[in-house]
């Protein structure tokens, strides 16, 4: 199954600026099955994208997916005070499992 | 609008079994995934399991050997057992429906945190 590394393990903003998130496969994964979550300090995890680009139902524009090969990016374009939080990757693999990346956390510079 | 709402003990002793149950509202559990997935304290998130809601599962093959998913249609809950817990079973646990086939968790319950201590 493949493992998914999420990197930088902290990123430092300010509200206004763009945040780059990215989630590293170690192999082939498919963005159809690729998905990315937003935890908050003591709530559940919030789906924010599906099949690597597409938002969830309510989730505002300025978060966007992308992929490259086996990189995946969430990107944030412009932190709203709301948007400091933990972000996850998942993906479903061939043999139905699922695995979730380490996470990023986004703080308050 | 479906909603999850987990139940269970809070405190369960080590060596003995952790059960909790996702009571399903607002929605059916037919014809759906359903999984567990819990988050050790400061921790990342781990994937227990899932299972369809005519009970086919899918276990993270790390804790095969001690979990057991389960549906009760009647009921429009499903469970899951694991055995002979240790400290390191200490988490919040929650419950999602997965969205087959791309995988992903689009409603979640609160999550209820489990303690495995004496």
């Amino acid at each position: 199954e493949a493992v998914l590394t999420q990197s930088p393990g902290t990123l430092s903003l300010s509200p206004g600026e763009r945040a780059t998130l990215s989630c590293r496969a170690s192999h082939g994964v498919s963005s159809a099955y690729l998905a990315w979550y937003q935890q908050k300090p003591g709530q559940a995890p919030r789906l924010l994208m599906y099949g690597g680009s597409t938002r969830a139902t309510g989730i505002p524009d300025r978060f966007s997916g992308s992929e490259s090969g086996t990189d995946f990016t969430l990107t944030i374009s412009r932190l709203e005070p709301e948007d400091f939080a933990i972000y996850y990757c998942q993906q479903y693999d061939s043999s139905l499992s699922v695995t979730f990346g380490g996470g990023t956390k986004v703080e308050i510079k | 609008q479906v909603q999850l709402q987990e139940s269970g003990p809070g405190l369960v002793n080590p060596s003995e079994t952790l059960s909790l149950t996702c009571s399903i509202s607002g929605g059916s559990i037919n014809n759906y995934y359903w999984t567990w997935i819990r988050q050790s304290p400061g921790k990342g998130l781990e994937w227990l399991g899932h299972i369809y809601s005519r009970g086919s599962t899918i276990y993270n093959p790390s804790l095969r050997s001690r979990l057991t998913l389960s549906v009760d249609m009647s009921k429009n809950e499903f469970s899951v057992k694991v055995n002979s817990v240790t400290a390191t079973d200490t988490a919040v646990y929650y419950c999602a429906r997965l969205q087959f086939p791309r995988g992903y968790m689009d409603v979640w319950g609160r999550g209820t945190t489990v303690t495995v201590s004496s």
